[in-house]
């Protein structure tokens, strides 16, 4: 099985501020990446796939990139809605993996 | 417009067995491949089942291989996950998610889900 690794686990960050979550894989998998938001008590929701697409409808300020084992999640400015727990997800192969979840803070 | 509606949990013994339901609409269900995924109280997301079209292969994590079945029934548009054996760890809220594609692709929807709690 693939093993995802988020870094960090947690994040506390403001309003307008620059961030970044990293993920790995422990073997390559092309760009078979997703990128999924969850907040509490609500369902999860995809935001970007094949490391760098935008699902319809995810705000600009979304952005990934990386192919392999190494990606990158950025959020160019922060607004109050974007605290909330991401996880990489690889879909290279089954079983599909998450990545252990970065909670992002205020 | 793509809609899934888990319904089934509950609360169930140690040992015990249930039996979840999605169903779906807004898309062609026999198409496109289908999963389950949880969330356990204070983890993350775990993937825990996969279905996909071509042949109707099946794939589960290890956690829960041996234990859990994953079904679809194409006339009623509904996916369904078939838990036995249940273990206190398996507590969690289930959601169903659709993929774009009939197998190894990302998930574009998902359920609201539903909790299953396993407890004494």
């Amino acid at each position: 099985d693939i093993h995802m690794t988020q870094s960090p686990s947690s994040l506390s960050a403001s309003v307008g501020d620059r961030i970044t979550i990293t993920c790995r894989a422990s073997q390559g998998i092309t760009n078979y990446l997703a990128w999924v938001q969850q907040k509490p008590g609500k369902a999860p929701k995809s935001l970007i796939y094949a490391a760098s697409s935008l699902q319809s409808g995810v705000p600009s300020r979304f952005s990934g990139s990386g192919s392999g084992t190494d990606f990158t999640l950025t959020i160019s400015s922060l607004q109050p809605e974007d605290f909330a727990t991401y996880y990489c997800q690889q879909y290279n192969s089954y079983p599909y993996t998450f990545g252990q979840g970065t909670n992002l803070e205020i | 417009e793509v809609q899934l509606w888990e319904s089934g949990g509950g609360l169930v013994q140690p040992g015990g067995s249930l039996r979840l339901s999605c169903a779906g609409s807004g898309f062609t269900f026999s198409t496109i491949a289908m999963g389950w995924v949880r969330l356990a109280p204070g983890k993350g997301l775990e993937w825990v089942s996969g279905l996909i079209h071509s042949g109707g292969t099946s794939y589960y994590a290890d956690s829960v291989k041996g234990r859990f079945t994953i079904s679809r029934d194409t006339s009623k548009n509904t996916l369904y996950l078939q838990m036995n054996s249940l273990r206190d760890e398996d507590t969690a809220i289930y959601y169903c998610a659709k993929e774009v594609s009939s197998g190894w692709s990302y998930f574009d929807d998902w359920g609201q889900g539903t909790l299953v709690t396993v407890s004494s």
